[in-house]
């Protein structure tokens, strides 16, 4: 299948600063990626639709200038966790589907902990 | 409102006794449908799909789904689950018509957990 690659897998980082995660597409070119974050024995919650070459779509609840997302590549989209506090903490998972296909595929996931 | 429901948080099986994880939806029109595995600290991992044809789906691992339209289920199911298996699950579905750039939505998650 389609490999989705996420860096990096674990990510420790002061409160404050910002942190910037990659989701790329490996073997094929992604037009649209999702992220997600995930709480603990929870399901995933949509954050936002991540477009190549226009604005990510944000999904209601979710702070737009605090989870910048890029998507400057058709293999390539960041999401960027800007002024991190310990409520951020969390597991974000990205994913994406090769054209003509109907699952999606998905990164490893990056843990995320502010202190 | 478009929804996917897994009615348990988990299940517990034998080793080697069958499994059944279930998954029920309410979405308009005919969706696509799927499965996903969970490892800890790890992304999803997809299991199989309904896109048209046999209601019974076979997909990795030795998992399979039964489609059923009248009952809007997709349930998970393997012949003899393995400890290995024991893993947190997801069901999921995609509106047909959104291509591959249509949102998946979850169902809450089961963690199916095999004992020796």
């Amino acid at each position: 299948g389609a490999v989705v690659s996420q860096h990096p897998s674990r990510v420790i980082c002061k409160s404050g600063t910002s942190v910037k995660i990659e989701c790329r597409s490996l073997d094929f070119q992604a037009t649209t990626m999702f992220w997600y974050r995930q709480f603990p024995k929870k399901s995933l919650m949509l954050m936002a639709t991540s477009n190549e070459g226009s604005k990510a779509t944000y999904e209601q609840g979710v702070e737009k200038d605090k989870f910048l997302i890029n998507h400057a590549s058709l293999t390539l989209s960041t999401l960027t966790v800007t002024s991190a506090h310990p409520e951020d903490s969390s597991f974000y998972i990205c994913s994406a589907s090769r054209q003509g296909a109907s699952e999606a595929f998905f990164g490893q996931g990056t843990r995320l902990t502010v202190v | 409102a478009q929804s996917v429901a897994q009615p348990e948080d988990q299940v517990n099986v034998a080793e080697g006794n069958p499994l059944t994880v279930k998954c029920t939806y309410s979405v308009s029109g005919n969706p696509y449908l799927f499965w996903y595995v969970q490892y800890p600290n790890r992304g999803l991992q997809f299991l199989l799909k309904y896109i048209t044809g046999d209601n019974l789906v076979k997909g990795s691992y030795g998992f399979e789904a039964e489609f059923n339209k009248s009952q809007t289920s997709f349930h998970l199911k393997k012949p003899s689950a393995l400890v290995s298996d024991s893993a947190l699950y997801f069901c999921a579905v995609r509106d047909r018509g959104s291509g591959n750039t249509g949102k998946l939505i979850f169902g809450q998650g089961t963690t199916l957990q095999v004992k020796p």
